[in-house]
């Protein structure tokens, strides 16, 4: 069966602390990997899209990697408004949709 | 810009009751989706569709409906409502493309069943 799972499920930084979220995955047929990010009270908001295996995304303090079998979101000196919860999701080509983890809820302090 | 809009934001109803969720886009996708997002769960898909009068069923499809007769509305329709459907729901849509494409998401409509 597919499935998705991220770890932690809630983490604590302080401002500056750099750390990584983990996103593991089996599926059948991988299509795409997906990271979002979601504000409480808000849709997810797209951030990445990892098609193979080496391939790495970055965006400001943020920089997504995959392997056969997971991705990491590694965050490096982490600001307070990058709190939020972090969503991985694959696209499964065996059951063509996409499969979301149950998230990692990141909290910055200063 | 572009974006998509759900409405209500917040429903509140009873047991029994019919009720339809509106989700609205302006990005001209073809692919339009509605998912459920519930504590422990994750989001989960209801429906999907890939274009005009194309609709297909999630993994949690049960006692939902949806229907597709232009590009830019899918609304969700809860035939009766049950309190196990009080949920966050959201809507989302991405364009067609050999490649897998991202979904944009709405804001979300958050469901009370009483």
């Amino acid at each position: 069966e597919d499935q998705v799972t991220q770890s932690p499920e809630a983490l604590r930084l302080q401002e500056g602390e750099s750390s990584s979220l983990n996103c593991s995955y089996t599926v059948s047929g991988l299509r795409g990997l997906f990271w979002y990010r979601q504000d409480p009270g808000k849709g997810p908001e797209f951030l990445f899209t990892l098609y193979s295996a080496g391939e790495e995304k970055e965006k400001e303090r943020l920089k997504a990697t995959l392997t056969k079998k997971e991705s990491f979101l590694h965050i490096t000196a982490p600001k307070p408004e990058d709190s939020a919860t972090y969503l991985c999701a694959v696209f499964s080509g065996g059951y063509n949709k996409l499969i979301f983890g149950a998230g990692t809820r990141l909290a910055v302090h200063p | 810009d572009a974006e998509i809009t759900q409405s209500p934001r917040h429903k509140i109803t009873e047991t029994g009751r019919q009720v339809t969720l509106a989700c609205h886009q302006t990005w001209n996708h073809n692919n339009m989706f509605w998912y459920r997002q519930d504590l422990g769960h994750g989001l989960r898909l209801i429906h999907y569709s890939y274009g005009v009068q194309d609709t297909n069923k999630g993994e949690v499809s049960d006692g939902y409906s949806v229907s597709r007769s232009n590009t830019e509305d899918l609304p969700l329709t809860l035939e009766s409502a049950a309190s196990s459907q009080t949920s966050v729901y959201f809507c989302a849509s991405s364009e067609w493309g050999l490649a897998v494409n991202e979904q944009f998401f709405g804001p979300g409509t958050r469901l009370t069943v009483l």
